[in-house]
């Protein structure tokens, strides 16, 4: 079956700590994956996207980068991190069945 | 510049009444639209989706209406049950893009009250 996993679930981390977020996809290969990102009262804003491994799109500038060293793997990153990076950040990837979204991270910078 | 709008932060409805959840767009090339439903520290559930080549899709209690030449679509649920209270966005993609990028609204909190 095909199953997105994401972890952690939530994380509070110190403003200019750094951040790994990861996404693994199961049961299918060379899957288009998405991260996502929902502020406090926003909707959900697209962050980064990659076709294959290695291949990233940026959507919007920031402090954050994304990497994809795996097929099925897609982890979103920063070196420092600021309060405005607070939020709900969601992978997704799809399919022929349509977009199918990870549980998500609650991150809460401090 | 936000191609697809919500402009409608919330809504309250009865009840047993019909819900209407309204979405705009400006990119000409979205022929593509869905609609979600998301609960607090969850990912988005898929609840319905439309072609531009259809002006209506229906599944169960839920109706999605496309004016294309408006770009305007809307979600009506009917009838509204208190389990349906959530944040619901509206979604848009061209089929001419290869990546297959979802691009959502800001979405819209729907309150039913029992």
């Amino acid at each position: 079956s095909q199953t997105i996993h994401q972890w952690p679930a939530t994380l509070v981390q110190p403003v200019g700590s750094p951040l790994s977020l990861e996404c693994t996809v199961e049961g299918t290969s060379n899957p288009n994956l998405y991260w996502y990102r929902q502020a406090a009262g926003r909707g959900l804003q697209l962050l980064f996207y990659s076709v294959g491994i290695g291949q990233i799109s940026s959507e919007v500038p920031q402090n954050l980068s994304a990497s994809r060293p795996q097929d099925r793997q897609f982890i979103l990153s920063s070196k420092k991190l600021l309060l405005s990076d607070s939020g709900f950040y969601l992978c997704a990837w799809v399919s022929n069945y349509g977009y199918t979204f990870g549980s998500g991270t609650r991150l809460t910078v401090v | 510049d936000q191609q697809v709008k919500q402009n409608s932060p919330s809504l309250s409805v009865q009840e047993g009444r019909i819900s209407i959840l309204n979405c705009d767009y400006t990119n000409s090339m979205f022929d593509y639209f869905l609609w979600y439903k998301k609960y607090p520290a969850e990912g988005p559930t898929f609840l319905i989706s439309i072609s531009s080549i259809k002006d209506k899709n229906e599944d169960g209690r839920f109706t999605v209406f496309l004016n294309k030449s408006a770009k305007h679509l809307s979600l009506h649920i009917v009838p509204s049950q208190p389990g349906d209270s959530a944040v619901y966005f509206c979604a848009a993609s061209a089929v001419t893009d290869s990546s297959y990028k979802l691009i959502f609204g800001s979405g819209t909190r729907l309150l039913v009250r029992p």
